[in-house]
């Protein structure tokens, strides 16, 4: 069974439209994050959150909203899609480790691949 | 300029070559240095760590950190068609739990 999943997998959509992406994890981890990715642009983080009262603006938040509805739970919304946030959004976890040689290494679902048309 | 600059190619290699994947990088703060392998339709995941300069090497993979020069590598040793992914840098302060990462670089291992 997956550890990070995302839902939808795949989502088409038209301007104007709110869509919300959501994100799961077993993996017990306090930490959760959102990033999108482009061609030749790479991963970029949208928003993170450290715990469920904690949540942080990442470089790319303006046109999304996020929810930590419980330590497992992480959804991300577009309040108004547009054209240019058609990409792949990916969900990853990370633990709080004491000096492993992993430490902080981030766990990423499946993505989703979103079109705004 | 991006804090981490990395080539997007594609690479393409024959199957056994050595293959050399490298980022560069400005911010001297930089001390953890991760590289992420992501398959096709799946999440990036993560192939090696290093903390500060000096090599690792784990199995036919070694990363190579040179922080005087501000430069990763990854090397690939006898590649293979599974080794076909997309390969992304990553890199940490210490204290911060935030990588910033690669635009990463496509590598495509032919037969």
């Amino acid at each position: 069974d997956a550890d990070v999943t995302q839902t939808p997998r795949n989502r088409i959509t038209k301007t104007g439209k709110r869509i919300m992406l959501e994100c799961s994890q077993t993996k017990g981890h306090d930490r959760m994050y959102w990033y999108r990715q482009d061609p030749g642009l790479g991963l970029r983080l949208i928003y993170y959150s450290f715990d469920v009262k904690d949540i942080n603006k990442g470089e790319i938040s303006d046109g999304y909203s996020v929810s930590r509805q419980a330590q497992a739970k992480f959804s991300l919304s577009l309040e108004s899609a547009i054209p240019n946030q058609t990409a792949l959004y990916f969900c990853a976890t990370s633990a709080v480790l004491a000096g492993g040689p992993t430490d902080n290494e981030q766990f990423f679902g499946p993505g989703t691949r979103l079109t705004v048309l | 300029q991006k804090e981490v600059e990395q080539d997007p190619g594609p690479l393409s290699v024959p199957e056994g070559a050595i293959v050399s994947l490298n980022c560069t990088y400005s911010n001297s703060a930089f001390q953890y240095f991760m590289w992420y392998r992501q398959y096709s339709r799946k999440g990036p995941e993560l192939l090696m760590y290093t903390y500060s300069s000096g090599n690792k090497e784990d199995g036919r993979f070694t990363a190579q950190v040179d922080k005087s020069s501000k430069y990763i590598s990854l090397f690939i040793r006898d590649s293979q068609p599974s080794d076909s992914a997309t390969y992304l840098c990553a890199m940490k302060e210490g204290g911060s739990y935030i990588p910033t990462f690669g635009r990463g670089t496509s590598l495509i291992v032919h037969p």
